[in-house]
């Protein structure tokens, strides 16, 4: 069975870093693209980055831009976000998501906090 | 970029009725538009992909239609369990976006 499982969220102050992970399991992780999409609180969902099978290429959203990086480790089955300059807009629920052919989200985890606040 | 609409944006619904969604994109997207559905608590679940073909596991009272910039997302005969925030999303060059989200409640 497809797993993902979501780390390394938690309470951080404006302009502090965080390092999301997460590790998947059940399908062969090298083939497919990743995604972090999230859901900030009285919102609805927002993709936020994705990076291709081999890391060929990183796309972010433009409210992260300049401050998150996603990475992946394909030996390791995993995938990152370095969160860098986070400001309280970004205090949301992370999921990691698998992007299947034709971008269709068909695995996501269950999610990690990240609350930003002072 | 591409920008995703949704109509409407909320609905009340009975047991038992056809609820119909509608989601527009900015630009042709040929037929790369999924749907979701997010219930409190839970992970999004994916229900149709490529506009109108429903995942495996999703009961076929769930339905999608369209191409190009306009999709319609149809629950026929809703039932407790589907009172849930619905999204489309399209899909391109690694970016994805979401549509606002669609919340269906009690009447």
């Amino acid at each position: 069975e497809e797993e993902l499982v979501e780390y390394g969220g938690g309470l951080e102050q404006p302009g502090r870093s965080l390092r999301l992970s997460c590790t998947a399991s059940g399908f062969t992780f090298e083939d497919y693209a990743m995604h972090w999409v999230r859901l900030a609180p009285g919102k609805g969902l927002e993709w936020v980055s994705g990076i291709t099978w081999n890391s060929d290429t990183l796309e972010y959203a433009d409210s992260v831009k300049g401050r998150f990086t996603i990475s992946r480790d394909n030996v390791k089955n995993s995938l990152h976000l370095e969160m860098s300059s986070l400001r309280v807009e970004d205090t949301a629920l992370y999921y990691c998501v698998k992007g299947a052919a034709g971008g269709i989200f068909d695995c996501w985890g269950q999610g990690t906090q990240v609350t930003v606040s002072s | 970029d591409i920008q995703m609409t949704q109509s409407p944006s909320s609905l009340s619904a009975s047991v038992g009725d056809r609820v119909t969604i509608t989601c527009q994109a900015s630009q042709d997207i040929s037929k790369y538009l999924n749907w979701y559905q997010l219930k409190p608590g839970r992970a999004p679940k994916l229900l149709i992909y490529e506009a109108s073909n429903v995942e495996v596991g999703v009961p076929p009272r769930f339905s999608g239609s369209g191409s190009g910039t306009d999709f319609t997302f149809t629950i026929s005969n809703l039932q407790p369990e589907d009172f849930a925030t619905y999204y489309c999303q399209q899909y391109h060059n690694v970016r994805g976006t979401f549509g606002p989200g669609t919340k269906v409640d009690i009447k």
